[in-house]
């Protein structure tokens, strides 16, 4: 399975403060995605990175993607209390079936 | 526009039973993917469906069934509902097949009871 994992699984943070996921995964994948949910509610695209690509950027956030470490990371900056969701990484492989991630439960503190 | 929509929100079902869920998918969006989405196994894929026809396939038993109408309309069924198939149910639709490496735009689900 290239069923991404983030770490941490919970992270508490203040406003204003960054906050740091991480997404690693098992095999081969051609792109990898960031979405967001807020509590039980349907997920919100974030970024999608292709295999051949390194960095993106949207807003206030940052995806980087290390195909030889086989693993992603999520930045966001300056975040706010509306920050607070859960945020899951999904590898698409030869499939392109996103397949999801447990999660990472974020809460920001305002 | 309008985003992806699901019917009905909520639902409460005995065991045995079925039940039809129905996903309408951003205008011009073809493929049309289903989810399953709960506190211990997370989110599991269903199945996509792309010009009425499914071309994905996730290790479900056959009770789950899907289908895509003309309109890109999807319905997912399931039939002698168990208890472990209470879940939040996510619709997913992206302007074209998965291949093309777009995203997903996920509907608010619905929330299947079985008791």
């Amino acid at each position: 399975s290239q069923q991404g994992e983030e770490d941490p699984q919970a992270l508490s943070i203040q406003e204003g403060e960054n906050a740091t996921m991480n997404c690693s995964y098992k095999t081969s994948i051609n792109n990898l995605q960031w979405y967001r949910q807020n509590s039980g509610r349907g997920l919100v695209h974030l970024i999608l990175i292709r295999s051949n690509e390194r960095e993106k950027h949207s807003g206030r956030l940052r995806v980087t993607l290390d195909t030889s470490k086989k693993s992603s990371s999520l930045l966001i900056t300056a975040s706010r209390a509306a920050d607070t969701a859960s945020y899951f990484c999904a590898t698409a492989g030869g499939s392109y079936i996103p397949t999801f991630g447990r999660g990472t439960s974020l809460i920001v503190h305002p | 526009k309008a985003g992806v929509t699901q019917t009905p929100r909520y639902l409460i079902k005995t065991r045995g039973q079925q039940v039809t869920l129905s996903c309408s998918p951003i205008s011009g969006h073809r493929s049309v993917s289903w989810y399953q989405q709960t506190p211990g196994q997370g989110l599991q894929f269903l199945f996509e469906y792309f010009s009425e026809t499914q071309r994905n396939k996730g290790n479900f038993p056959g009770r789950f069934s899907g289908r895509q109408f003309s309109n890109s309309r999807s319905e997912m069924n399931v039939s002698t509902l168990e208890l472990g198939d209470s879940a939040l149910y996510l619709c997913a639709s992206s302007l074209v097949h998965l291949q093309e490496g777009y995203g997903y735009t996920f509907g608010s689900g619905t929330r299947l009871t079985v008791v």
